[in-house]
């Protein structure tokens, strides 16, 4: 069964408005982390931010916050002042467990375009 | 400090060739992983290294062997590739609880 969902294949942004990316696990275990990792067409994956399946706050990196919906099991990343460098894949990902050795699990990924 | 690196960074083979994937991690890391990902895909975990000495499987890992050779080196290799093995291999690393490193991948191509 799919761990992660992210139902947007690809969108659109104007330069300079935000965008919010959807992102959907599922999970049974009480402890759980989740992920947002950025990949250019250059190809290399790029750390976002992080968020704990017990932290109170959402997490923020920057331009970056993390909508986390425990009760939904959502979390959502909201890029704020989008810029054309943004143009990118971005993966939500989960690692289920504190024993589970940091293994991560992905979702199929979102293209956004930012448009001038 | 140069990170998660990976080598080659392109290699073509043939179907039944063999060949060996390099990752070096220059960060002190305890775990090591391998993905791959294929296109239109997130990444699927192959092997991992939860320690310097131990290895298990990760989801995908039929057609593929690992060496933890030590603290920072952690190989993947194909014994007989095949066309399905295509795909970008990314190696990663972890000190904690949170945050994996990737390397820069390696784009492989079985004919």
């Amino acid at each position: 069964a799919q761990k992660i969902t992210q139902t947007q294949p690809g969108m659109f942004v104007q330069e300079k408005e935000a965008v919010t990316l959807d992102c959907t696990y599922d999970t049974s275990d009480p402890s759980y982390g989740l992920f947002w990792y950025k990949q250019p067409s250059s190809g290399e994956m790029i750390f976002l931010i992080y968020q704990g399946s017990y932290d109170q706050q959402n997490a923020t990196e920057g331009r970056y916050s993390l909508n986390f919906q425990k009760a939904r099991k959502s979390a959502n990343l909201v890029i704020s002042a989008s810029q054309l460098g943004d143009s990118a894949m971005y993966f939500c990902a989960m690692r289920e467990g504190s024993g589970s050795w940091g293994k991560l699990q992905f979702g199929a990924g979102t293209q956004v375009v930012v448009t001038p | 400090n140069a990170g998660v690196t990976q080598t080659p960074k392109f290699q073509v083979l043939k179907t039944g060739q063999s060949m060996t994937l390099q990752c070096a991690q220059d960060m002190n890391h305890n775990s090591m992983y391998w993905y791959r990902q294929d296109p239109g895909m997130g990444l699927r975990l192959i092997y991992y290294s939860a320690s310097e000495g131990t290895t298990d499987k990760g989801e995908v890992p039929n057609g593929y062997n690992v060496s933890r050779l030590n603290k920072r080196e952690f190989s993947l290799r194909l014994e007989s590739a095949a066309p399905s093995q295509t795909s970008v291999y990314f190696c990663a690393s972890r000190f904690n609880q949170e945050t994996q490193y990737f390397g820069p991948g390696t784009r492989l191509l079985v004919l």
